[in-house]
């Protein structure tokens, strides 16, 4: 079945850093999806991706639509404390919708 | 606050016992979701329910029964699990089985002794 990758799997940045993660598979998808999830609760859509080269920002956040439709990228800048947690990518093709693993973020002040 | 609320937040059950995990959206979609997260695990989707109707079932062992009485709320019924089965079981709504922006409940931590 498709599968997403996600990396890097962890990463510890300094509060203020920019962040950088992206999500890659060998299938075409339609639609990228970046949630964030908190420890102790349900994960939160972020950003939604519905087109290849689309670039969306939400905030700090800004997400990429690969070209090739195979990958999507996500930054986020001048990092806080409050970004911790763990960063899923989805992608979705008709009726097929997959998780990544996930990234999970560390920030130190 | 999503929208969507799950009950209980926590949950500790022998292998013998039945329960029930309840879910509530109050966003007014028409699909619902069961998903479980285990540890390292990608999310792994159990069941969606459009318009009440089961639409995916995704190969879950039959000690896992869904029931959604109406568009907005869903219950996922417990009985003989196993100890395996332990894992943060997350409810999430959409406007349709066809939309992709899913919102999601902040989850029942179960764990079967």
């Amino acid at each position: 079945g498709q599968q997403l990758n996600q990396s890097p799997q962890s990463m510890f940045i300094q509060e203020g850093e920019d962040v950088s993660m992206n999500c890659t598979s060998s299938s075409i998808f339609n639609t990228w999806l970046w949630y964030k999830q908190d420890p102790g609760e349900g994960p939160v859509l972020l950003i939604a991706l519905y087109k290849a080269g689309e670039l969306t920002s939400n905030g700090r956040l800004t997400a990429q639509f690969g070209i090739t439709r195979k990958d999507s990228f996500l930054n986020i800048s001048a990092s806080i404390p409050s970004d911790v947690g763990i960063y899923f990518c989805a992608g979705a093709y008709g009726q097929n919708f997959v998780f990544g693993p996930g990234t999970r973020l560390s920030v130190l002040p | 606050e999503t929208g969507v609320t799950q009950t209980p937040r926590h949950l500790v059950m022998g292998m013998t016992n039945k329960k029930s995990l309840k879910c509530e959206q109050h966003l007014g979609h028409n699909a619902m979701y069961w998903y479980k997260q285990s540890a390292k695990k990608p999310l792994e989707l159990m069941f969606v329910y459009n318009f009440k109707e089961q639409t995916e079932n995704n190969s879950v062992p039959s000690r896992f029964s869904p029931e959604c009485p109406n568009s907005s709320h869903l219950f996922l019924h417990l009985h003989t699990l196993q100890p395996e089965d332990s894992a943060l079981y997350l409810c999430a709504s959409s406007q349709g089985s066809l939309s992709y922006e899913q919102y999601f409940g902040p989850g029942t931590r179960l764990t079967v002794t």
